[in-house]
């Protein structure tokens, strides 16, 4: 059974401070998505990595940086959490194309105070 | 920018009842998606049409594709309380990206 799963479901966090936002797949995928998801706007791609060591912005990279050294795990940084990154973060996996569906794991609610 | 657009944002029907939900988008597309997700929870995967499909099928979940017309419908039959979610379409653009929707929140009553 496919599987992504993300290191926290909820994380509180204070201004200024450095986020790590970690997210594993077992399903042997070659490409990675971070999102975050708010009230009224949706889904908005923040990066995506279509191989190891490679990155791509997506619609709102500013404030996020992204590091996948490995194949299975992508994560996502704040460098210097703000109040406006209050959010739900989604990662999601999928194999190849966007011919393919994405995987996606449960979320991390984050709060940034 | 968001391509594909839900309509309605909001439905609330009787369990038993067909929902209907509705996606516009504005470019040429690979494919569309419907994708599911239950409140504060990750989005499931429901369905994939490609864009020389007009119909597709799976349980009690009907899509269509209009690439003239570039929208798309889901209809889900017998409808049940489990099926309370938020619905999103999705357009495959590129090689990789996904563009979603903001959803219609579906609300099934007893």
């Amino acid at each position: 059974d496919v599987k992504v799963t993300q290191s926290s479901r909820y994380l509180v966090k204070r201004t200024g401070e450095k986020v790590f936002l970690e997210c594993v797949q077992d399903m042997d995928h070659e490409n990675m998505f971070w999102y975050r998801q708010d009230p009224g706007l949706g889904l908005r791609l923040i990066y995506f990595s279509y191989d190891v060591k490679m990155k791509e912005k997506g619609d709102i990279p500013e404030g996020y940086s992204v590091s996948r050294e490995k194949k299975e795990r992508f994560s996502l940084i704040l460098e210097s959490a703000s109040t406006n990154q209050t959010s739900m973060y989604l990662c999601a996996s999928s194999l190849g194309s966007n011919r393919d569906t994405q995987y996606f794991g449960p979320g991390t609610r984050l709060t940034v105070l | 920018s968001q391509q594909g657009e839900e309509d309605p944002q909001a439905l609330s029907i009787q369990e038993g009842e067909n929902a209907t939900m509705n996606c516009s988008y504005k470019t040429s597309i690979n494919n569309l998606q419907w994708y599911r997700q239950n409140s504060g929870r990750g989005l499931v995967h429901l369905i994939l049409i490609r864009s020389n499909e007009r119909e597709k099928h799976s349980g009690r979940l009907r899509v269509t594709l209009d690439t003239s017309k570039k929208s798309s419908s889901l209809l889900i039959t017998a409808s049940r309380a489990a099926d309370t979610a938020s619905y999103f379409c999705a357009t495959g653009q590129g090689a990789q990206k996904l563009v979603f929707g903001q959803g219609t929140r579906l609300t099934i009553n007893p």
